[in-house]
């Protein structure tokens, strides 16, 4: 079964530095995706960035980037240059393959609150 | 392009009312599928679609109803409300219903606060 572990529940950062938040995954997939969304105040759930496994380089969206080492099975989120908007939580995730009784939900980590300090 | 639209944004309900949840997507998806999101229990899939009239149950059933009879759509209903069923609802949508290896972006709409006293 697929499982993903974020192990800091939270982490403060000064603004307009940058910021790694941890991701490990377990799966027995050779091939496979992960993601990152962003959980504000406000409740919604917004995509930040995607990795696919046969990527052969690491995803980059705007001010955020996902260092994934394949052999740590680590994903990590890095946000540079933080702002105060970055205030959220967030969440880790890969995607049940659909099929064979497989719903093709999204797997969550616990996810990590990171607040952005002025 | 407004992307996953969900209306109410909240609600309040009394034990043993009705409703629905109204769900919708501009993006042509295949895969539509509602999460509940719990403190300390994560986001649980409730039930899910993979195309116009096809519906599934996920990990959390018991109490809802959906229907899909067009892409656009997927109405989550709450048959009897309870206090259990007290949480915030979101709806997600992808292109399809995982991508040959998981790879399919889900989006998800803004959520529904729900109360139920």
């Amino acid at each position: 079964a697929q499982k993903i572990t974020q192990t800091q529940p939270g982490m403060f950062v000064q603004e307009k530095e940058a910021v790694t938040l941890d991701c490990t995954y377990d799966t027995s997939d050779q091939s496979y995706g992960l993601f990152w969304y962003k959980q504000p105040s406000s409740g919604e759930m917004i995509f930040l960035i995607y990795q696919g496994s046969y990527d052969e380089q690491n995803a980059t969206e705007g001010r955020y980037s996902l260092n994934f080492q394949k052999a740590r099975k680590s994903a990590n989120l890095v946000i540079s240059a933080s702002q105060l908007g970055d205030s959220a939580m967030y969440f880790c995730a890969m995607r049940e393959v659909y099929g064979s009784g497989n719903t093709g939900k999204l797997i969550f980590g616990q996810g990590t609150t990171l607040q952005v300090k002025p | 392009n407004a992307g996953v639209t969900q209306t109410p944004k909240f609600q309040v309900l009394k034990t043993g009312q009705s409703m629905t949840l109204q769900c919708a997507q501009d993006m042509n998806h295949e895969y539509m599928s509602w999460y509940r999101q719990d403190p300390g229990m994560g986001l649980r899939l409730i039930h899910y679609s993979v195309g116009a009239g096809i519906t599934d149950q996920g990990e959390v059933p018991n109490g809802y109803n959906v229907s899909r009879s067009t892409t656009e759509d997927f109405p989550l209903r709450l048959l009897s409300a309870a206090p259990s069923q007290t949480s915030v609802y979101f709806c997600a949508s992808s292109y399809g219903a995982s991508g040959v290896y998981g790879t399919d972006t889900q989006y998800f709409g803004p959520g529904t606060r729900l109360t139920v006293l």
